[in-house]
């Protein structure tokens, strides 16, 4: 069974330093890694995803992400916080069975806050 | 806004009562995914559609049920509601070219009192 952990509920970074929302995985196999955010009474918007290749991937809104297979981890990062990016950040992993239209079903993880200071 | 749409936005209803939950994918999408959301579970992959037929099945009850029509779009039935059935139920589609990225849906609210 595959599973998600993010190890904190909340994070907490001033405006304009960099911040870091922690993910790590447990599956068997190559998994497909996702983050996606989440802005109060609003729909799950995709970030960014990893499949395969260059282990930083760069996404939506100035984001991206590590891919570290040896610590099985997907750390998302952002140089530059804005007040804006405040919402709660979900990491997600899939384990498709083939590619092409199969099924790609997603796991989660709990969900960090993340709360910009001004 | 991802393409996806979903009604109704809210629903209040008794413990006991069936409703039935719309969901209308990007266009071109032939796979759509319904997920639950709620403080205790998390989000939990319920179970997907892709052209019309059921392609995997997650932590669904079997009071729930689902089905997707040939226009693609994809309703949720959720019957005998109890209390803990309360939660926002998310819809996401994906298609061709990009299968394994889901875009998500606004979500229906649901309130069984």
């Amino acid at each position: 069974a595959q599973s998600v952990a993010q190890p904190e509920d909340q994070v907490n970074v001033a405006e304009g330093n960099p911040l870091t929302v922690k993910c790590t995985y447990s599956v068997s196999g190559n998994p497909y890694l996702f983050w996606y955010v989440q802005y109060p009474n609003r729909g799950l918007q995709f970030l960014l995803k990893y499949i395969t290749g260059d282990n930083l991937v760069k996404g939506s809104y100035g984001f991206e992400a590590e891919f570290n297979k040896s610590q099985t981890s997907f750390h998302l990062k952002k140089p530059s916080a804005l007040v804006s990016d405040s919402a709660l950040y979900f990491c997600a992993v899939s384990l498709p069975a083939y590619s092409g239209a199969g099924s790609y079903q997603l796991t989660f993880g709990k969900g960090t806050k993340l709360s910009v200071i001004p | 806004d991802s393409g996806v749409t979903q009604t109704p936005k809210h629903l209040i209803t008794a413990t006991g009562q069936r409703v039935t939950l719309r969901c209308s994918p990007r266009s071109g999408d032939l796979s759509v995914y319904w997920y639950q959301q709620s403080l205790d579970q998390g989000l939990q992959f319920l179970i997907q559609y892709y052209n019309g037929e059921e392609r995997a099945k997650g932590n669904i009850l079997e009071r729930f049920s689902a089905q997707q029509f040939p226009d693609l779009h994809s309703e949720l039935n959720l019957s005998s509601l109890e209390l803990g059935d309360s939660a926002l139920y998310f819809c996401a589609s994906s298609g061709p070219g990009d299968w394994e990225t889901q875009y998500f849906g606004p979500g229906t609210r649901l309130l069984v009192l």
